[in-house]
């Protein structure tokens, strides 16, 4: 079965502060792809990366990065300097070939930024 | 470039009753999802289409929801009836798939925010 553990409810942090979202994922599945998800206030769920099982690199956009371990299973994304516009649920979600192409996402970090 | 349209974004029935919800997808994408997001929850898949057809509806509670897509593009997903634990937001997506191979990033709407009272 396939599953996204994402341990970290709430956290809060001060503007300008690092902060690290963590998520762990399960799955036997070979081919998978990883996905990080923003949801701020206003409901719509906004796309922020997409990484595939077959590619460790880490990846730097902006203010953000993201750390894919296989070893670990883990998949955990980084706001460097956070803005109070980053306030939001953030999901990390999994999708497995073998299980048609729909996301399975963990239960959110919801993010609170406070200037 | 449109996004996904849902309608309506909000709606209060009592419980017993019916209720539909739209959406439209963005032009071309092949799939569309429908995903029900409890409070304090990630979205939970309710049903896949691949074009007109079904890839996935085993999270669909069957006796009370339906969903359908008529002619590969417009969705409605309808729940007769309604019961108290049915109030959630209702999110539509969509995504460029042409095969079951995934990894497509999958584009939300605002989502129907329904309460059953």
């Amino acid at each position: 079965a396939q599953k996204v553990t994402q341990a970290q409810t709430e956290i809060s942090v001060v503007e300008k502060e690092d902060v690290t979202l963590d998520c762990v994922y399960e799955t036997r599945d070979t081919t998978y792809y990883l996905f990080w998800y923003k949801q701020p206030p206003s409901g719509e769920l906004v796309f922020l990366i997409r990484r595939n099982s077959f590619d460790e690199q880490n990846e730097i956009s902006g203010r953000y990065s993201w750390n894919f371990q296989k070893s670990t299973s883990s998949f955990n994304f980084t706001i460097t300097a956070s803005q109070v516009v980053d306030s939001a649920v953030y999901f990390c979600a999994l999708s497995v070939s073998q299980a048609g192409t729909a996301l399975i996402f963990g239960k959110g970090t919801t993010l609170s930024v406070s200037s | 470039e449109a996004g996904v349209a849902q309608s309506p974004r909000y709606k209060i029935i009592e419980k017993r009753q019916s209720v539909a919800f739209w959406c439209n997808p963005i032009s071309g994408h092949a799939t569309l999802y429908w995903y029900q997001q409890i409070l304090g929850q990630g979205p939970k898949l309710l049903i896949q289409f691949q074009n007109n057809g079904v890839v996935d509806d085993s999270q669909l509670p069957k006796d009370r929801f339906s969903a359908e897509r008529l002619k590969g593009v417009d969705s409605t997903l309808k729940i007769q009836p309604a019961k108290l634990e049915d109030s959630a937001v209702y999110l539509c997506a969509s995504s460029l798939e042409g095969n079951r191979e995934g990894g497509f990033e999958a584009f939300f709407g605002q989502g129907t925010r329904l309460t059953v009272v």
